[in-house]
């Protein structure tokens, strides 16, 4: 069954640091979501993206947040000065059609992003 | 202020009880998301719906629009269905849409 990647499972990254979060949607699927939770939280959505440009955004995704898909294939969130505040678990998700199917999105197995 | 409620937030079963698992929410959603949190992290879709009501397998769940309500229900509990179930809807904003998380029911089946 097809999936969607993250990578790395776990980051570690001071303060202050760029970080750059990697998701592969699967192939065939055209909307890209990005979501955090952290822990002992509820899920937040941050952002979706379709047809090469963000889409939604919460109140989160400031201006520290970035997303990009640089080459057809992977989808990255780049938060550009980690705060202590940013330490969660993200989660990626794709989904072909919006409304389709019983399941409608995919999640990857997220990546738990420590900033210390 | 939370756009969605679930209940209950803790639920510890015996296997083979029927579950059922509530969300209530206060806005206009165009459609509204069943997901499994697993111990590990990882989340799968279970269902989306934005009327009626969807089977898959041993889950169904329902909506009722007029009444901003939703039910999941697991029949025959097994020990593997033991996670964290989070309603979600979508809502349609003058900003685009927006996800709403409740906050999940953790679910315990004892064998």
């Amino acid at each position: 069954e097809p999936e969607v990647t993250q990578t790395p499972s776990h980051q570690v990254t001071q303060m202050g640091q760029e970080v750059i979060l990697r998701c592969v949607p699967i192939s065939n699927h055209l909307y890209f979501y990005w979501y955090r939770q952290i822990l002992g939280q509820k899920v937040e959505f941050l952002v979706s993206f379709y047809n090469n440009e963000i889409s939604e955004k919460s109140e989160i995704f400031d201006d520290q947040f970035s997303v990009e898909r640089p080459d057809g294939s992977n989808f990255t969130l780049k938060i550009r000065s980690t705060k202590l505040e940013d330490s969660a678990m993200y989660f990626c998700a794709s989904s072909h059609i919006i409304g389709q199917g019983n399941y409608g999105y995919t999640f990857g197995s997220g990546t738990r992003l420590t900033v210390v | 202020k939370n756009e969605v409620e679930q209940s209950p937030q803790n639920l510890t079963a015996q296997e083979g009880e029927f579950i059922t698992i509530n969300c209530s929410y206060s806005v206009g959603i165009s459609a509204l998301h069943w997901l499994q949190q697993h111990p590990g992290g990882g989340i799968v879709s279970l269902f989306m719906l934005s009327s009626g009501k969807k089977k898959h397998g041993r889950l169904i769940a329902t909506i009722n629009i007029q009444e901003k309500h939703s039910s999941l229900h697991i029949t025959a509990s097994h020990p593997r269905d033991s996670a964290v179930y989070i309603c979600a809807v979508r809502v349609q904003s003058r900003d685009g849409n927006q996800f709403y998380f409740g906050t999940g029911t953790s679910l315990t089946v004892i064998p």
